[in-house]
């Protein structure tokens, strides 16, 4: 499987925007890359999936670097329940999970 | 329905014990999936089910044994657990190539063994 590099933990400001990064320079050319959250006590959540072009939905937007090794999530305005572990992940068949951000939202 | 129903929340058993989880999703997805995710780790795969039939077992020890009835429930028997396999799991499912779009998760059994 492909790994995934992801700082451990990082902070932001209620209302600010959030880049969250992520590391894959061994990804192939048929992996998508897919973000999910995690909060406490549940089980993960999707947010964001693509493959080459940046993509946008409700929850976040999604930069793929054009070189595709590495990508980077954005939460547009945070808010403290976008608080939560994230994960980048990407494979075919099976997908790792790698150690994920842990995102602190500051009021 | 765009969930996945996991039972029960919480469990607790000894090391003797028999018990289940139950996984279940209307969703029509025919990819099922078991993690494991101990506290502060990021989940690990355990078991993937493609058309009800097992495809990948990710050597996990025999005392966790996975079946698959029918599309829509997933099932972990359990039997002679130890204290280190206490542990949060996680059922998801998906189209059948999840990689491409995305897994639906429970929200988990936290499994106690004593």
């Amino acid at each position: 499987d492909a790994k995934t590099t992801q700082p451990n933990s990082m902070e932001s400001n209620e209302e600010e925007p959030v880049h969250l990064p992520c590391n894959h320079s061994t990804i192939s050319g048929t992996d998508y890359i897919h973000w999910y959250r995690q909060l406490p006590s549940q089980g993960p959540e999707y947010v964001i999936h693509g493959l080459t072009s940046n993509v946008n939905n409700r929850m976040a937007s999604l930069a793929i670097a054009e070189d595709r090794k590495s990508s980077t999530l954005i939460l547009h305005r945070a808010t403290l329940r976008d608080a939560a572990v994230y994960y980048c992940i990407l494979g075919a068949g099976k997908s790792t999970f790698g150690d994920g951000t842990t995102l602190t939202v500051k009021p | 329905d765009t969930e996945v129903t996991q039972t029960p929340k919480h469990l607790v058993m000894g090391m003797t014990n028999k018990k289940s989880l139950k996984c279940e999703q209307h969703m029509g997805h025919r990819a099922m999936y078991w993690y494991k995710q101990k506290a502060k780790k990021p989940p690990e795969l355990m078991f993937v089910y493609s058309y009800e039939k097992l495809s990948i077992n990710e050597s996990v020890p025999s005392r966790f044994s996975p079946e698959c009835p029918n599309s829509s429930l997933l099932n972990l028997h359990l039997h002679a657990l130890q204290p280190e396999d206490s542990a949060l799991y996680l059922c998801a499912s998906s189209r059948l190539n999840g990689v491409t779009y995305g897994y639906t998760f429970g929200s988990g059994t936290r499994l106690t063994v004593v």
